[in-house]
């Protein structure tokens, strides 16, 4: 079974500067990659993913991230972040393996606190 | 375009009492529905899954149920609620598989208190 590492819990940014939200999952074989957010008391919102083609996926609010293969992590990227991207990010993984195709594997969530 | 919804946004029960979360999916057929929960603190835990009418799988066992009586229909029941059962209950469904919808699409979620 897959498993999928956010190594940071909280990231405390200025507002502004950039950010790299890191993700990390553990199996070689191949994969669709997610991303979401989650602001307080609501649903997750899908950011971005990864499905086929090009290793770098733009998704909304000016957020993208970077599939690489050889170290199995698709870190997430903001260039410059406003107050309003405080909120909870999580990363997901799922198997293209047919038998596996109906389990989304999430981290433990990275809480971004973007400060004035 | 498809759309998911899910009721109440907040619950307050006793412990022992009954539970009863409902989840509809409109514009689509044939959906792959979830229920995860999370806890205070905690990531997101996979409860069940069902890939048609009927059909239930069970991540972990627990006091709670599902069942899928129609098509776009998922209700998550406890018979008797316990306060560990507290958490946020997400509803979700799948897109299609080798398609541009792949990836899972979310309700907005009930937030559930035992007391």
């Amino acid at each position: 079974a897959q498993s999928v590492t956010q190594l940071d819990s909280q990231v405390p940014v200025f507002e502004e500067a950039p950010v790299e939200l890191r993700c990390n999952y553990s199996s070689s074989v191949s994969v669709y990659l997610f991303w979401y957010v989650q602001y307080p008391n609501q649903g997750l919102q899908l950011l971005l993913k990864y499905l086929s083609g090009s290793t770098l996926v733009k998704g909304i609010n000016g957020f993208e991230a970077e599939f690489n293969k050889s170290q199995t992590s698709f870190h997430l990227r903001k260039p410059s972040v406003h107050i309003s991207d405080t909120a909870e990010y999580f990363c997901a993984v799922s198997d293209v393996l047919k038998r596996n195709f109906n389990k989304f594997y999430f981290g433990s969530g990275t809480k971004l606190n973007v400060k004035p | 375009s498809q759309t998911i919804h899910q009721w109440p946004a907040t619950l307050v029960q006793p412990v022992g009492s009954p539970l009863s979360l409902e989840c509809t999916v409109e514009g689509t057929s044939n959906p792959n529905l979830y229920w995860y929960r999370q806890a205070a603190g905690r990531g997101l835990q996979l409860l069940f899954y069902s890939v048609g009418i009927g059909q239930i799988s069970s991540e972990v066992p627990q006091n709670l149920s599902a069942s899928r009586p129609q098509d776009r229909q998922f209700i998550l029941s406890s018979k008797k609620l316990l306060l560990s059962d507290s958490g946020f209950y997400l509803c979700a469904w799948r897109g299609k598989t080798g398609t541009p919808n792949y990836g899972y699409t979310f309700g907005s979620g009930t937030r559930l208190t035992v007391v």
